[in-house]
């Protein structure tokens, strides 16, 4: 089984500042089969990038994806109050079908 | 705009049962995958189960083969999650999400979810 590992676990940055999550398989995975979500206290996940870096319909293009292999990244350029909150990359993998890394919390410093 | 809503949610013992239900709108429920992802609380998310479009296949993560059972009705735009012999660790908030897209799967979209306390 493949398994995803995000890091840092947890990111402290001011609003305006660049945010660079990571998502490493412990396989290498194809990168069409990755994707990001976005989920804050108390709502369902959002999905923000998909097949590793196309951004999902209606996402600022200040979310950017890229990665390949076993290595992926989420950035975010410059970060606004909102964007404030937990991500999760996600692969598909067939059996079973999809599994989620821990999650990486970006909070305000 | 698609709608997903989940229901069914309660509380049960530890070896009881459950069928939570999601009920989908504004779009063609029978032409798209369907699953089921859950969050215990405080936890992160956790894929459980996958249904296929017409209901033929079935897939489920390993800590619920067995127990429980993933089900649609194209008729009445329904998906279903029967949970039985259910443990404390099945107690989660658990999500309907609409798979897109066959070459670069994804959850685009996803209910409010329904949650699942199992306590005696």
């Amino acid at each position: 089984e493949i398994v995803l590992t995000q890091s840092p676990g947890t990111l402290s940055l001011s609003p305006g500042e660049r945010a660079t999550l990571s998502c490493r398989a412990s396989q290498r995975v194809t990168s069409d089969y990755i994707a990001w979500y976005q989920q804050k206290p108390g709502q369902a996940p959002r999905l923000l990038i998909y097949g590793a870096s196309s951004r999902a319909t209606g996402i600022p293009d200040r979310f950017s994806g890229s990665g390949s292999g076993t290595d992926f990244t989420l950035t975010i350029t410059r970060l606004e109050p909102e964007d404030f909150a937990v991500y999760y990359c996600q692969q598909y993998v067939g059996s079973p079908r999809f599994t989620f890394g821990p999650g990486t919390k970006v909070d305000i410093k | 705009e698609v709608q997903l809503l989940e229901s069914g949610g309660g509380l049960v013992q530890p070896g009881g049962s459950l069928r939570l239900s999601c009920a989908a709108s504004e779009f063609t429920f029978s032409s798209y995958v369907m699953n089921w992802v859950r969050q215990a609380p405080g936890k992160g998310l956790e894929w459980v189960s996958g249904i296929s479009d017409n209901g033929r296949s079935t897939y489920y993560a390993e800590s619920v083969k067995g127990r429980f059972s993933i089900s649609r009705d194209n008729s009445k735009n329904t998906l279903f999650l029967q949970m039985s012999s259910l443990r404390a660790e099945d107690t989660a908030i658990y999500y309907c999400a609409k798979e897109d897209g066959i070459a670069a799967p994804r959850f685009q979209y996803w209910g409010q979810g329904t949650l699942v306390t199992v306590a005696s």
